[in-house]
């Protein structure tokens, strides 16, 4: 199955600021999906992305605040723009291949 | 919209011992595909066992298996001779089977049950 390298694991940053959280896949997916995790607790979903067109937001979550990228079939990027505390959380990504589900490892955020 | 409820937030066991976590879930779809993920420490999320609506016979994988109701539309997994490793979140998933008015194969995660295991 396929491998997902998300990176960073971890940051700390400052409110105001935007972080970058990469999911590179070592084998082509067809979708991409964005979650926010926080800690103990279940998954949120974000965003579906599809290569070349534009994501699908769930209810509460905007593109300005949580812009994504989707350049190929084996990257994407969210950005977490403009953080306030309340973004920290577990960010994690999840591929789909037709055959299944493949997840990063996720990326612990903190905003201070 | 469906929806996936996990009514026990956390469960314990002794190692060797069964436990049974449960899983219910709301929808007017009648095909459908439900997941357990194992989530450890690590965050990376494992398949347990993949269960697809329209077969009647439950779903195994080795000491795991599933009890699907699907009038009752509940999805309980049994873990038979716990081990230590087996101490992780759980969680139970709902993917619609095709794309009803767009839902691009996303799951839907139940809260999660966090399973302790004792020796």
């Amino acid at each position: 199955s396929a491998v997902i390298s998300q990176k960073p694991s971890r940051d700390i940053c400052q409110r105001g600021t935007s972080l970058t959280i990469q999911c590179q896949v070592d084998s082509q997916v067809t979708m991409m999906f964005w979650y926010r995790q926080q800690p103990g607790q279940s998954l949120t979903l974000i965003a579906t992305a599809n290569q070349g067109s534009e994501a699908t937001y769930e209810s509460g979550f905007v593109i300005d605040k949580f812009p994504i990228s989707r350049p190929n079939l084996t990257f994407s990027t969210l950005t977490v723009s403009n953080m306030s505390p309340e973004d920290s959380s577990i960010y994690l990504c999840s591929g789909y291949t037709g055959n299944g589900y493949t997840f990063g490892s996720g990326t612990r955020l903190t905003v201070v | 919209a469906q929806t996936v409820t996990q009514s026990q937030p956390e469960m314990s066991v002794q190692e060797a011992e069964t436990v049974t976590l449960s899983c219910t879930y709301d929808t007017s779809e009648s095909d459908y595909y439900l997941f357990w993920y194992k989530q450890p420490p690590s965050r990376q999320m494992i398949l347990v066992i993949r269960q697809e609506a329209y077969k009647q016979q439950n779903a195994t994988e080795n000491r795991f298996s599933v009890n699907f109701q699907k009038a009752a539309k509940s999805f309980s997994l049994k873990i038979s001779d716990s081990q230590l490793g087996d101490a992780a979140m759980y969680f139970c998933a709902y993917r619609s089977r095709e794309n009803y008015g767009g839902a691009t194969n996303k799951l839907i995660f139940g809260t999660g049950t966090l399973l302790a295991v004792q020796p």
